[in-house]
């Protein structure tokens, strides 16, 4: 089957580090990819993994495990304004298409 | 700012009316992609255009249909609207045809049906 899965909400402290994880089940796989979106805002991209390993840009870093078939989205020292939904993405056969989990409403409290 | 611009920003009509949303991709982008986003469905892929041509078509309804124009900028038109058509649409678009490429997304026209 294919599917993509991603908790729904995760809540951490201002100036922590969070993981936001997602799974997938796929035919075939192209990569992970990662979107941020704020609340009335449209999608961002944070990032695209297609080996293993971890990939850092500045705060954030994504990194995948193709064998497992599991990613995760690390946010470190968090600011009030990264409060918003993330979601992952991939192709789910092939070449094709980007389908998107539900999203991992991320709340900063102080 | 993406550098993708949809028109309108705002769109309220009534049942069983017809509408059409537009989108321009960034400047040097040829691929358009159509996206839906309710509450309970999540960002759902419609369709993709790349350099004129339908690239790869989701679960987009017969009601809908869409086209790219050869300056690039497409149009999404909702016919027979229905309640449930009420949702945020977005427009996308990337260099390359690849779905995994960087995708940069409109500010999305928000359609609400009566």
């Amino acid at each position: 089957g294919q599917s993509l899965e991603q908790p729904s909400e995760v809540t951490a402290v201002e100036g922590a580090i969070v993981q936001i994880n997602c799974t997938y089940q796929t035919s075939g796989f192209y990569g992970l990819s990662w979107y941020q979106q704020h609340d009335g805002g449209a999608p961002t991209f944070l990032s695209y993994n297609a080996l293993d390993g971890l990939e850092e840009t500045g705060r954030f870093s994504s990194f995948l495990s193709r064998s497992d078939s599991y990613g995760y989205l690390l946010l470190q020292e968090l600011q009030m304004k990264d409060s918003a939904s993330y979601f992952c993405a991939v192709p789910f056969v092939g070449n094709t298409p980007l389908v998107f989990g539900k999203g991992t409403r991320l709340s900063v409290i102080a | 700012d993406s550098g993708v611009t949809q028109t309108p920003k705002h769109l309220i009509t009534a049942t069983g009316q017809r509408v059409t949303l537009r989108c321009s991709p960034r400047s040097g982008d040829l691929s358009v992609y159509w996206y839906q986003q309710s509450l309970d469905q999540g960002l759902q892929f419609l369709i993709q255009y790349y350099n004129g041509e339908e690239r790869a078509k989701g679960n987009i309804l017969e009601r809908f249909s869409a086209q790219q124009f050869p300056d690039l900028h497409s149009e999404l038109n909702l016919s027979s609207l229905e309640l449930g058509d009420s949702a945020l649409y977005f427009c996308a678009s990337s260099l390359g045809q690849n779905s995994y490429n960087e995708q940069f997304f409109g500010p999305g026209t928000r359609l609400t049906v009566l």
